[in-house]
Order: structure tokens, then sequence, then C-alpha cells
């Protein structure tokens, strides 16, 4: 069975300073991770994503993610917070068969100060 | 289209009516999703769909639950006998491939009176 952990509920930083939202992952084969984000009364919005290649992924509104395989974690991160970034973050595996489900975290939420 | 469509967004229900919500996923998909989540709740799995396969159903939550997909694109989610612990936001996603990312609709917001 594959799972997430989002120890953090909550993750609060103000503007400017650099955030890190963390995220751990249990699969069977290879993974493929993804952090999606979600406002207020509104679906998901992909970020970014990690199948295979650089450890290191950017992607949207500045954001990245290193995928570390020893330690079985993909954190996500921000050099310069926003306000605009305050939101819910999703982090979420499946394994990489042609026939799997998408497993996600609890979430956490992300709150920036001005 | 350009994204994942869904439909209705707001549905207001009596307890014991049936639901039925619908997707519309991305031109070309080949799988669906169905999630659910509830107020203050990550995202709990209900189905999954992939071409011509047999649906993953080990995430429906009862016998009330059921879910179709028609010519290999368009799905509905039918919730018979609604309870209030049915009220939650319901959401589809889909992908084209294995390795591509996974495009989620803006959700059916559910609510049994």
């Amino acid at each position: 069975a594959q799972s997430v952990a989002q120890p953090e509920d909550q993750v609060n930083v103000a503007e400017g300073n650099p955030l890190t939202v963390k995220c751990t992952y249990s699969v069977s084969g290879n993974p493929y991770l993804f952090w999606y984000v979600q406002y207020p009364n509104r679906g998901l919005q992909f970020l970014l994503k990690y199948i295979t290649g650089d450890n290191l992924v950017k992607g949207s509104y500045g954001f990245e993610a290193e995928f570390n395989k020893s330690q079985t974690s993909f954190h996500l991160k921000k050099p310069s917070a926003l306000v605009s970034d305050s939101a819910l973050y999703f982090c979420a595996v499946r394994d990489d068969s042609g026939y799997s489900t998408l497993t996600f975290g609890k979430g956490t939420m992300l709150l920036v100060s001005p | 289209g350009a994204g994942v469509s869904q439909s209705p967004s707001n549905k207001v229900t009596e307890k014991g009516k049936d639901v039925e919500l619908r997707c519309d996923p991305i031109s070309g998909h080949t799988a669906l999703y169905w999630y659910r989540q509830s107020l203050g709740q990550g995202l709990e799995f209900l189905i999954y769909f992939q071409g011509n396969s047999a649906p993953d159903k080990s995430g429906l939550p009862s016998d009330r639950f059921s879910a179709e997909r028609t010519g290999g694109s368009v799905s509905t989610l039918t919730i018979q006998r609604t309870q209030q612990e049915d009220s939650a936001v319901y959401l589809c996603a889909s992908r084209r491939g294995a390795g591509n990312t996974i495009y989620f609709g803006e959700g059916s917001w559910l609510t049994v009176v």
C-alpha cells in the first residue's frame, strides 16, 4: 500500500522568508510524486511533479521540490514567500505502474503573514 | 475542453434523494479519478477508471455509491439515498498517460439537508 505523510497541519512564515512544506512517502516501486495547491472554495491546482531525472524539480509560481530517495521525502520549497501563497498544499504519490491510484497526504495549511 | 469540467458546481438535496454528479475529462485522457473532500479533511479516493480496464472501486464507501464511465470519456458518480454525511466536495481528475500530470476539476459541492 502507498501512503503520504505531511507532518505539519500548518506552517506559518513571514512574507519574504523562505518556506518549506514537508512530505514523506511510501510506495512499492518507483514513485511519481506531485504537489497540488488548493485555494478556498476551489479545486486542486497542479504545482509540480517528479517522475524521473533531476532530484530538484521546479514548478509554478516559483515553487520547487527536492526528491530524496534515501529519505523518501519530497519537500516543497520557495525561496521567498508571498502573502498570496497562503493556501492548502497537498503532496501525492503513485507508483510507476500503468494502473495506480493517486494517494494524497492530509494537507498542510500555509499561512504567510505580511 | 481546456480542463476537467464538473457539473453541477453546487447541489443541495434532501436526505434520502438520489444525486448524479457529472465529470467531463480533458479530451484524450484515458484515466479518470473521483475523490471526496469533506470539510476540513483531506482527499478520499473513491474510484479510478483506466482505459478499458475494470475500474478500481476500492474507495467507494458504501453500496449507495456507484460510478460509470461511458465511451471512455464522461463519467457519472451516483449517490443513492443520500445521507448528511455524504455532504462534501466531489472532485474529478483525469490524466493522459502513465507519467502524466493529473488535472482536477473545480469540484461539485454537495450539501445534504
